[in-house]
């Protein structure tokens, strides 16, 4: 089967970096997404990677080790509004719907 | 450009009642997608519509779960008889292209669906 593996919280203050990481096991790879939810709302996309490498967004980075079978979101400059729900995510075997792991809670404090 | 929107926002309803669920895709998306999360779990595929054809329904948890997308635009998902297990937070999202492309899927907020 397919599974993606993250921790179930994270916490940080304002203005540190901190780092999700991911595992996945997973069939007919394509990459690795990222999505962020806050309070339950609709998720909405962060980042992809399809190459190993970083991958660089603003204060967002992600990266990804196929041969490692291994990604992580990083975040820089912890705001706030960065608390949310953090959710790595991978196609199927089909490559046609996504595939999440079961999200890491970020908690940012003043 | 208008979202991917839900509607309702919350639904609660008895065991045994019939629900039914509807999401209104971005304009143009061909790819439209039914999610579920259940309280505490990740958020699981349930199925994928190119158009108004199912691709994918491999995710569907039983044949209680009917989901049409009449025409190739909005989606519905009905779920007859509900039971308890189907409580959860159902998302919609769209796309233009397949996850598998690397192509962004935009999530619907959800509908929230008590059954007790």
């Amino acid at each position: 089967g397919q599974s993606l593996e993250q921790p179930s919280e994270v916490t940080a203050v304002e203005g540190a970096i901190v780092q999700i990481n991911c595992t996945y096991q997973t069939s007919g790879f394509y990459g690795l997404s990222w999505y962020q939810q806050h309070d339950g709302g609709a998720p909405t996309f962060l980042s992809y990677n399809a190459l190993d490498g970083l991958e660089e967004t603003g204060r967002f980075s992600s990266f990804l080790s196929r041969s490692d079978s291994y990604g992580y979101l990083l975040l820089q400059e912890l705001q706030m509004k960065d608390s949310a729900s953090y959710f790595c995510a991978s196609s199927n075997q089909a490559g046609t719907a996504l595939i999440f792991g079961k999200g890491t809670t970020l908690s940012v404090s003043s | 450009e208008a979202g991917v929107t839900q509607f309702p926002s919350h639904s609660v309803i008895e065991k045994g009642q019939t629900v039914t669920l509807r999401c209104d895709p971005i304009s143009g998306h061909d790819n439209l997608y039914w999610y579920r999360r259940v309280m505490g779990k990740e958020i699981k595929f349930l199925l994928h519509f190119v158009k108004e054809s199912k691709q994918d329904e491999s995710g569907m948890p039983n044949n209680r779960f009917l989901a049409e997308r009449t025409g190739g635009t909005y989606s519905t998902l009905k779920v007859q008889p509900a039971e308890l297990e189907d409580s959860g937070v159902y998302f919609c999202a769209s796309s233009q292209g397949l996850a598998g492309e690397s192509y962004e899927q935009y999530f619907g907020p959800g509908t929230r669906l008590t059954v007790t």
